[in-house]
């Protein structure tokens, strides 16, 4: 059965700062892996996906690296904004098509 | 280009009775995925809808059931209403011909009291 973990569960940083988040998973035999953004009682707003074949993506300031074989993800906030204060979930597709999300690491950028 | 829509936005039910959630996917999408979220969790993955048949499904018992529209719209039905249904219902929509990123909407917020 597959488990996604999230650490830390919580941060908060100053501004300016670079940060990565983290996510791991137990089953290796993924389809792709999704980082997503979720400010408080809103919807998900997708950031990066990386297919199970790829590295890592790039977007902006946001950069997701995937480790297929360690089961790990991270997701580097680079130059850190009071914006991007919110919670962010990784998200793992299996083989299987059943997606399981982390239970999220609330960031606090401070100003 | 319209987004995933979802209504109603906010709900409240009393326990036992039944409650039917909507979802409309983002244009070019044809599967939908229904999630619960509680409240400080990560959603959890209810099932999951492509060509109107329900292709995966999760830990959820059977009170929680879904339909897909010819025109990829989709809903969530939820019967004998618990107070631990009470969490965001959020719906995303992907592309099974393309990477299968999915697109969330904004949810519909239960509560059952």
């Amino acid at each position: 059965k597959q488990e996604v973990t999230q650490i830390p569960a919580a941060l908060s940083v100053p501004e300016g700062e670079n940060l990565v988040l983290n996510c791991s998973f137990t089953d290796s035999a993924i389809y792709n892996l999704q980082w997503f953004r979720q400010d408080p009682g809103k919807g998900l707003t997708s950031l990066l996906l990386i297919q199970s074949s790829q590295r890592e993506q790039t977007s902006g300031r946001l950069n997701a690296s995937l480790d297929k074989s360690s089961g790990r993800s991270t997701l580097y906030i680079a130059a850190s904004q009071p914006g991007d204060s919110a919670t962010y979930l990784c998200a793992v597709r299996g083989g299987d098509d059943k997606i399981i999300f982390g239970k999220g690491t609330r960031l606090h950028i401070l100003p | 280009d319209a987004g995933v829509t979802q209504s109603p936005t906010h709900l409240i039910k009393t326990r036992g009775q039944q409650v039917t959630l909507r979802c409309s996917p983002k244009s070019g999408h044809d599967t939908v995925s229904w999630y619960q979220q509680a409240l400080g969790q990560g959603p959890q993955f209810i099932f999951q809808y492509y060509e109107e048949e329900e292709r995966q499904r999760g830990n959820f018992p059977d009170r929680f059931s879904g339909h897909q529209f010819p025109n990829y719209s989709s809903e969530l039905n939820v019967n004998a209403l618990l107070l631990g249904d009470s969490a965001l219902y959020l719906c995303a929509s992907s592309f099974a011909g393309g990477t299968y990123e999915q697109y969330f909407g904004p949810g519909t917020r239960l509560t059952v009291t």
